[in-house]
């Protein structure tokens, strides 16, 4: 494992349904990511956390809401999807270096019907 | 500028032989070129990486070879076997890291 954990591993929900996306880290990593990873596309970089601080959002529709309540922990509060939002959705931190080494969670495969 | 363009997308080779993932880059302010090996069900985890002021990298039977004039790095997997069976991610950074498309090699015996 990477000491990056993500839950749940496997989420279905309905468009009108809010839930939300866990990740911790364990590495003591003060940056944190959410990807997004589709069928055939680049890894999207979401949403970047620096010490806490959001200071990164590729466009991302507000219908993904980050939360980063301290250094180890990162939510992804998930509402009013769309069915084209399924993909897999990982997490990953790293230390706040110029090309220092990203740690991947196992992320979570979303589905939206 | 910010785009990394992998290629191939699949590749298939047989055990023992040589696996070749191209990848190019646009952005001169990449400093960090990283690649990620990722199994079905997992993240992707760091493979290898290099950084500009070196042309090779080798650790066992992998290898980056980077070209800084023409933008492109390429990873090679001597001896393939079928546990290198995986989608391999090649990426590029200054701060923030920007992924390749993806290869998906398959390995048979």
């Amino acid at each position: 494992e990477t000491g990056v954990t993500q839950t749940p591993r496997h989420l279905v929900m309905g468009m009108t349904n809010k839930k939300s996306l866990k990740c911790e880290q364990h590495l003591g990593h003060n940056a944190m990511y959410w990807y997004k990873q589709s069928a055939k596309k680049p890894l999207e970089l979401m949403f970047v956390y620096n010490f806490k601080e959001q200071t990164e959002n590729n466009s991302v529709p507000s219908r993904f809401s980050p939360e980063c309540p301290n250094s180890s922990h990162l939510f992804l509060h998930l509402h009013t999807l769309q069915p084209e939002d399924s993909a897999l959705y990982l997490c990953a931190s790293s230390q706040l270096r110029r090309g220092d080494e990203a740690f991947f969670g196992q992320g979570t495969r979303l589905t939206v019907v | 500028q910010q785009q990394v363009k992998q290629s191939p997308q699949s590749l298939i080779v047989q055990k023992g032989g040589i696996s070749i993932i191209n990848c190019a880059y646009e952005n001169t302010a990449f400093d960090y070129f990283p690649w990620y090996q990722q199994f079905p069900g997992k993240g992707p985890a760091l493979l290898i990486a290099i950084r500009p002021d070196v042309s090779e990298k080798k650790e066992g039977r992998f290898t980056i070879s980077f070209n800084k004039s023409a933008k492109q790095f390429s990873l090679h997997i001597m001896d393939s076997q079928p546990g290198d069976s995986a989608t391999y991610f090649c990426a590029a950074s200054s701060y923030k890291l920007i992924f390749g498309t993806g290869t998906r090699l398959q390995v048979f015996p």
